[in-house]
């Protein structure tokens, strides 16, 4: 089973509708991100919690809303899907101490039309 | 723009070739830098890792070099194998604004292409 699982893998949605992207982690790690993959842009960063009750905005969070729902656990919402939110979607994990290893999840494929 | 950038976006080698990817940061303060790779449909996995105090770590296969003098890394493979093909990222540790914490960011990624 894979550290970190990403539910659903992939997701076609129209435009206006609410999606959320799921993440659970069995690492043990305090901290969770979410982040966005775009042909020839890299990962960007949406949001990112070093633990329950924090929450951070990252580089892209405009659009985006995530809840940290148990130390295993961090959904990424988008509250009403626009087109250009169409991406490839990672959860990732590290642990305490900053700047440690980020562990990724396999990826969401979000399509919105 | 961002502070972690690859040279070349992609790089095509024969197999048994060695392979050298580089990456050039801009902040003189990271003390800390991660390769990535990320193969086709999968997400982005952990190769190999390098504090400043280093100039050359090796793992199997890999080597990272880093030279703080002209802010550049490079990742080197040995006798690429097919397997190799794939997305590399370097990642550089950062400070995250308003976070006081910090975190890693990521360049735009190298695809290195093997040829049989």
């Amino acid at each position: 089973d894979a550290d970190v699982t990403q539910t659903p893998r992939n997701r076609i949605t129209k435009t206006g509708k609410r999606i959320m992207l799921e993440c659970s982690q069995t690492k043990g790690h305090d901290r969770m991100y979410w982040y966005r993959q775009d042909p020839g842009l890299g990962l960007r960063l949406i949001y990112y919690s070093f633990d329950v009750k924090d929450i951070n905005k990252g580089e892209i969070s405009d659009g985006y809303s995530v809840s940290r729902q148990a130390q295993a656990k961090f959904s990424l919402s988008l509250e009403s899907a626009i087109p250009n939110q169409t991406a490839l979607y990672f959860c990732a994990t590290s642990s305490r101490g900053g700047g440690n290893t980020i562990y990724f999840g396999e990826g969401s494929w979000l399509t919105v039309v | 723009g961002e502070s972690v950038g690859l040279h070349l976006p992609t790089l095509s080698v024969q197999e048994g070739d060695n392979s050298i990817i580089n990456c050039a940061y801009s902040n003189s303060a990271s003390d800390y830098f991660i390769w990535y790779k990320q193969e086709s449909g999968k997400g982005p996995q952990f190769i190999i890792d390098i504090r400043s105090n280093m100039d050359k770590r090796q793992g199997q296969r890999v080597t990272v070099l880093l030279n703080k003098t002209v802010k550049h890394l490079s990742l080197q493979i040995a006798a690429t194998q097919p397997g190799d093909s794939a997305v590399y990222f370097c990642a550089e540790k950062v400070m995250y604004s308003g976070g006081g914490a910090d975190g890693l960011t990521f360049g735009k990624g190298t695809h290195l292409i093997i040829q049989p």
